[in-house]
């Protein structure tokens, strides 16, 4: 079984500042993607950066970037230059490569940037 | 192109009572997806359809839930009858492939009382 764990329920960042939410997973398969999922308040979720578990060099999308460690089984985001459209609740994911259709979700973490 | 829509935004119940929740998938995918998140806790498979067949339904809670997806093209997500625990976010989400361009919609919070 796939679990995914947030356990930074809530957090907050100045604006422009850096911050990183963790994120651990626990599977036993060797092939898999990885996922950060932004919901601001009220809005559909969406997808803001993704990594294949068999690339070592860890994904960027502008201001965002993970650390993915994959023995210690870790995925964390930084998010750089926070902005106040930021403000979401965040959700790490993970999806088996070759089987998968469905992804596990952690819990979240709240996300407030202030100005 | 319109995203995946899903109505009701909000929907209060009694117990007791059956609730049924509607996604639109963009046009042209397949895959349709249900989650659902209950307060505080991580957001969890239900199932997935391709086309209009149960892919895998291996996340539904019990018989108290049905789903459907009338050729093809929307999805609902029936609650008969709706039980405290059903309280949450619900989720849909669409795609063409299984591993990219998932769209999700904005969700549809179920509160029964």
């Amino acid at each position: 079984a796939q679990t995914v764990t947030q356990s930074q329920p809530e957090m907050s960042v100045q604006e422009a500042e850096t911050v990183t939410l963790s994120c651990t997973y626990d599977t036993s398969e060797n092939n898999y993607y990885l996922f950060w999922y932004k919901q601001p308040p009220s809005r559909q979720m969406i997808l803001v950066i993704r990594q294949e578990a068999y690339k070592q060099q860890n994904a960027t999308e502008n201001r965002f970037s993970v650390n993915f460690q994959k023995a210690a089984k870790s995925f964390s985001l930084k998010i750089s230059d926070s902005q106040l459209g930021d403000t979401a609740m965040y959700f790490c994911a993970f999806m088996k490569l070759y089987t998968g259709n469905q992804f596990y979700f952690g819990t979240g973490t709240s996300l407030t940037v202030i100005p | 192109e319109a995203g995946v829509t899903q109505f009701p935004s909000h929907s209060v119940i009694e117990k007791g009572q059956t609730v049924t929740l509607r996604c639109d998938p963009i046009s042209g995918h397949d895959n349709l997806y249900w989650y659902r998140r209950v307060m505080g806790k991580e957001i969890k498979f239900l199932l997935h359809f391709v086309k209009e067949s149960k892919q895998d339904e291996s996340g539904m809670p019990n018989n108290r839930f049905l789903a459907e997806r009338t050729g093809g093209t929307y999805s609902t997500l029936k609650v008969q009858p709706a039980e405290l625990e059903d309280s949450g976010v619900y989720f849909c989400a669409s795609s063409q492939g299984t591993y990219y361009g998932y769209t999700f919609g904005s969700g549809t919070r179920l509160t029964v009382v």
